[in-house]
């Protein structure tokens, strides 16, 4: 157990509609990550945030948003939603981003477009 | 722009031998490597990590190797285990930006009694 919590565990829902995965860090982790797994590729960077402030972006589309509150808990926001959105979405955590790695992981959120 | 690749999608071993997965990457300001595993339903699990100022990282049955000339790093696992049967992906993190991981499309290895 990694210690980061995500809920849902799977989500369907169809083209066209919105959704909201939720992440809940480490106890003491301060930075959240949200990375996208399609079929069988690797995991593409999406976002990162650290102690509420957004810190970097990576292949996230503007359909996409997401934010960290002040408990630390992230939430990505998936909008307008379209069949090839369809993936596990995945969130990290870490202390800090200055702290060497590793990122734990979740078990992620399967989203499936229909 | 892959920076990071896995060229072998699969590998196959036999239980008890040495099971070495590759990984290459291509920029040069990577400062930490890191070795994940991936069972199905479930997140990534950290393995193994080595950093950019050392060559050998060892703990127990994995041996992480990097070559920093050739930019590459290598998995090795000895004794393969069936329960190493797993999805494995490279990944690395580079100095600029905010220091995310970027990774590797992962290899699959299957452990064959």
């Amino acid at each position: 157990d990694s210690g980061v919590t995500q809920t849902p565990k799977h989500l369907i829902t169809a083209t066209g509609q919105r959704v909201t995965l939720r992440c809940s860090p480490r106890s003491g982790d301060l930075s959240v990550y949200w990375y996208q797994q399609s079929l069988d590729q690797g995991l593409q960077f999406l976002i990162q945030y650290y102690n509420g402030e957004e810190r970097a972006k990576g292949n996230i589309l503007e359909r996409f948003s997401a934010q960290q509150f002040p408990d630390l808990h992230s939430e990505l926001n998936l909008s307008s939603l379209e069949l090839g959105d369809s993936a596990l979405y995945f969130c990290a955590s870490s202390p800090s981003p200055a702290d060497p790695p590793p990122l734990h992981f979740g078990n992620g959120t399967r989203l499936t477009v229909t | 722009d892959q920076q990071v690749k896995q060229n072998s999608p699969s590998l196959s071993v036999q239980e008890g031998r040495i099971s070495i997965l590759n990984c290459d990457y291509t920029n040069s300001m990577f400062d930490y490597f890191l070795w994940y595993k991936k069972y199905p339903a479930e997140g990534p699990t950290f393995l193994i990590s080595i950093s950019s100022i050392k060559d050998k990282n060892e703990d127990g049955r994995f041996t992480v190797f990097l070559n920093k000339s050739a930019k590459h790093l290598s998995l090795h696992i000895v004794p393969s285990q069936p329960g190493d049967s797993a999805v494995y992906f490279c990944a690395a993190r580079s100095l600029q930006g905010a220091q995310k991981l970027v990774f590797g499309q992962g290899t699959r290895l299957t452990i064959n009694p």
